[in-house]
């Protein structure tokens, strides 16, 4: 089946420790989104990514880094500058403009606490 | 710049009840419009959409949405709520054409009370 994977579903960090979620997706889309949900704020939208090798910062970069060596791959590290990291982290992924709409496909979501 | 606001944070509504959770949009140009369904610790997954032609859209379980270009608002309806129908929902547009990204409001947490 086609779908969104992320993985791990938890994980917990120690403060000062940079941490990498992974995010893979077999559905044959450009683009790749990284989305960072806490109570009350909704989705906000930390990179996004149309092309391998490209992405582009969102609204809230500060503190997380990304990578696209690979079409299915895009992987997000929470570095030790990210002040509050704690929170819900969501991947999507969708074709780009262009290509036909479609919406965004989303994995389960990992859940990242720092103890 | 586009956003989307959902005018109601949380819904609570008695079970077989009807809810409406709307949805308003603002942007220069036209867009497509999305709404997304969220149970909790999970992803989020699409309900219905609507891209072009009627304005209403339905979703397989009983859930439909009208876009209003005047009031550019996309309003989420069912006319009787289940106990399972409990999540939050999420407004989601999409500017038509360039390449411009998916943009959230901050979603509706709908409770259903039996």
């Amino acid at each position: 089946d086609g779908g969104i994977t992320q993985s791990p579903k938890y994980l917990f960090r120690k403060e000062g420790q940079n941490v990498t979620l992974s995010c893979e997706q077999n559905l044959n889309h450009d683009a790749m989104y990284w989305y960072r949900q806490d109570p009350g704020q909704g989705l906000r939208l930390i990179y996004y990514s149309q092309i391998v090798n490209d992405f582009q910062k969102g609204d809230i970069a500060e503190g997380y880094s990304v990578s696209r060596e690979k079409k299915e791959s895009f992987p997000l590290t929470v570095t030790s500058a990210q002040k509050n990291p704690t929170a819900f982290y969501l991947c999507a992924s969708s074709r780009i403009p262009g290509q036909g709409v479609t919406e965004a496909f989303f994995g389960q979501g990992t859940r990242l606490t720092v103890v | 710049a586009q956003s989307v606001t959902q005018l109601d944070s949380q819904v609570p509504v008695f079970e077989e009840a009807p809810v409406e959770l709307r949805c308003n949009y603002s942007s220069s140009v036209s867009v497509y419009l999305f709404w997304y369904v969220q149970y909790p610790n999970q992803g989020l997954q699409l309900l219905l959409k609507y891209l072009s032609g009627s304005t209403l859209v339905e979703s397989i379980n009983g859930f439909e949405a009208e876009f209003n270009k005047s009031q550019t608002s996309f309003h989420l309806r069912k006319p009787s709520v289940h106990i399972s129908d409990t999540a939050e929902y999420f407004c989601a547009a999409l500017p038509q054409g360039g390449s411009e990204k998916l943009v959230f409001g901050k979603g509706t947490k709908l409770t259903v009370n039996p």
